[in-house]
């Protein structure tokens, strides 16, 4: 099956842990996101990346950071920096990191929870 | 920076109805604007990608139009469905520093069909 996975479905942290969600696809999409998701509110851009090796800030990558040393896989660490990280997570990824075009698949989501 | 406003928040009808969705942004030079639908604690699922030079697109049920100039896209749903009950967002994707592709996500429209 091709497409997007995201896990763990469900996490729990401790107030001062870091933790990484992991974002995998075999849709070979050169282009991956992360987005955070607050109840009643849409989808806010944490990082993206449109090739390996790269990648760049959205509107509120403070207390996040990411790699992409693969083309198939974009992981998301939440910092202890992170004042408030207790939200759904999402990734996503679209074809080409050229064009404007095409379509972005998402995964599940993460649902981190602070305790 | 680009804003993107959906309008309404929340709307409950009857089964059968026509509905309208509206999306509305800031910035007209964009690069294309996409329909979600997101289903409780899931992620989104493509619906429907409008390209700046289209004014419409179609699939099933579902039309999209989109008017870059006044700023607003449009999505209608047919005969609306008990199924079809689920928050739609609208995703306005424009160019962003060094020749990115950025997604900036409206808030959602809540729906509600009942039967």
């Amino acid at each position: 099956d091709g497409g997007i996975t995201q896990s763990p479905k469900y996490l729990f942290r401790k107030e001062g842990q870091n933790v990484t969600l992991s974002c995998e696809q075999n849709l070979n999409h050169d282009a991956m996101y992360w987005y955070r998701q607050d109840p009643g509110q849409g989808l806010r851009l944490i990082y993206y990346s449109q090739i390996v090796n790269d990648f760049q800030k959205g509107d509120i990558a403070e207390g996040y950071s990411v790699s992409r040393e693969k083309k198939e896989s974009f992981p998301l660490t939440v910092t202890s920096a992170q004042k408030n990280p207790t939200a759904f997570y999402l990734c996503a990824s679209s074809i080409s990191r050229s064009s404007g075009t095409d379509t972005q698949y998402f995964g599940p989501g993460t649902r981190l929870t602070v305790l | 920076k680009q804003e993107v406003t959906q309008i309404p928040a929340a709307l409950s009808v009857p089964e059968g109805e026509n509905l309208v969705l509206n999306c509305s942004f800031t910035d007209s030079a964009i690069y294309n604007l996409q329909w979600f639908r997101q289903d409780p604690g899931k992620g989104l699922t493509s619906l429907l990608l409008i390209q700046s030079s289209q004014r419409e697109q179609t699939s099933g049920r579902l039309n999209a139009s989109l008017d870059k100039s006044s700023g607003r896209s449009t999505l209608y749903i047919a005969a609306s469905q008990p199924g079809d009950s689920a928050t739609y967002l609208c995703a306005v994707i424009f160019r962003g520093p060094g020749g990115s592709y950025i997604p900036t996500f409206g808030r959602g429209t809540s729906l509600i069909v009942h039967p």
